[in-house]
């Protein structure tokens, strides 16, 4: 049972290079997110996808773009890195709203150093 | 906007003990969904405990329960018989019924001591 996955684990990037990171569902979920987690902080919604090939900003969005080209798949991309992009982030997914109370299942997480 | 606050950032328990971990909310709505996430050393997110705002009665999830008050905007959650590896970050989180995409709204989290 796969669930959610998040791939890289780990990764230290130097200030203004780019990267993506990669979440991958087989839950068949039409809803995807992107959260970062900062100290104290809790989690923040940073971009969420409804469906393939729809995107919408979330609560944080500045410095991040997305794209979901396939149902399973959400990708989170950094152009230019900053320390303040230094996080870690989480993806999650869920069924869609109609179908009630259903929880977002989250992946491990990607810890994102910013040098 | 609606807002989720955990006042307690840290709480301690003994191993065999109940504790109670508590979380206000606010909104306008009066159908939403409010959740309880555990977060372990590990970093995984994981679903403790659901409830649905129509519903009077409190969620409960074996040694997990809640004390739900919608007047009060109040959800906290109850370990009961408290053991080692419920030590984590607890996040409380909400979510509206319809016409926000199913977008979670979470606390900034307590950290759950369990003492031996």
């Amino acid at each position: 049972n796969a669930g959610v996955t998040q791939t890289p684990k780990f990764r230290v990037l130097k200030t203004g290079q780019s990267m993506t990171l990669l979440c991958a569902q087989d839950m068949n979920h039409e809803y995807m997110y992107w959260y970062r987690q900062d100290p104290g902080m809790g989690l923040r919604l940073i971009h969420y996808s409804v469906g393939e090939g729809t995107t919408a900003k979330g609560e944080v969005p500045d410095g991040y773009n997305v794209s979901r080209l396939k149902k399973q798949n959400f990708l989170l991309g950094l152009e230019s890195a900053a320390p303040s992009q230094t996080s870690v982030y989480f993806c999650a997914s869920s069924y869609s709203n109609w179908r009630g109370n259903q929880p977002q299942h989250f992946g491990d997480g990607t810890r994102l150093s910013i040098l | 906007a609606q807002t989720v606050t955990q006042s307690q950032p840290e709480m301690s328990v003994q191993e065999a003990e109940t504790v109670t971990l508590s979380c206000t909310y606010d909104t306008s709505e009066s159908d939403y969904y409010l959740f309880w996430y555990k977060q372990p050393p590990s970093r995984q997110m994981i679903l403790v405990i659901r409830q649905e705002a129509y519903k009077q009665q409190n969620a409960t999830e074996n040694r997990f329960s809640v004390n739900f008050q919608k007047a009060a905007k109040s959800f906290s959650l109850k370990i009961s018989d408290s053991q080692l590896g419920d030590a984590a970050m607890y996040f409380c989180a909400y979510k509206d019924y319809g016409g926000s995409q199913g977008n979670l709204i979470f606390g900034k989290g307590t950290k759950l001591s369990v003492k031996p």
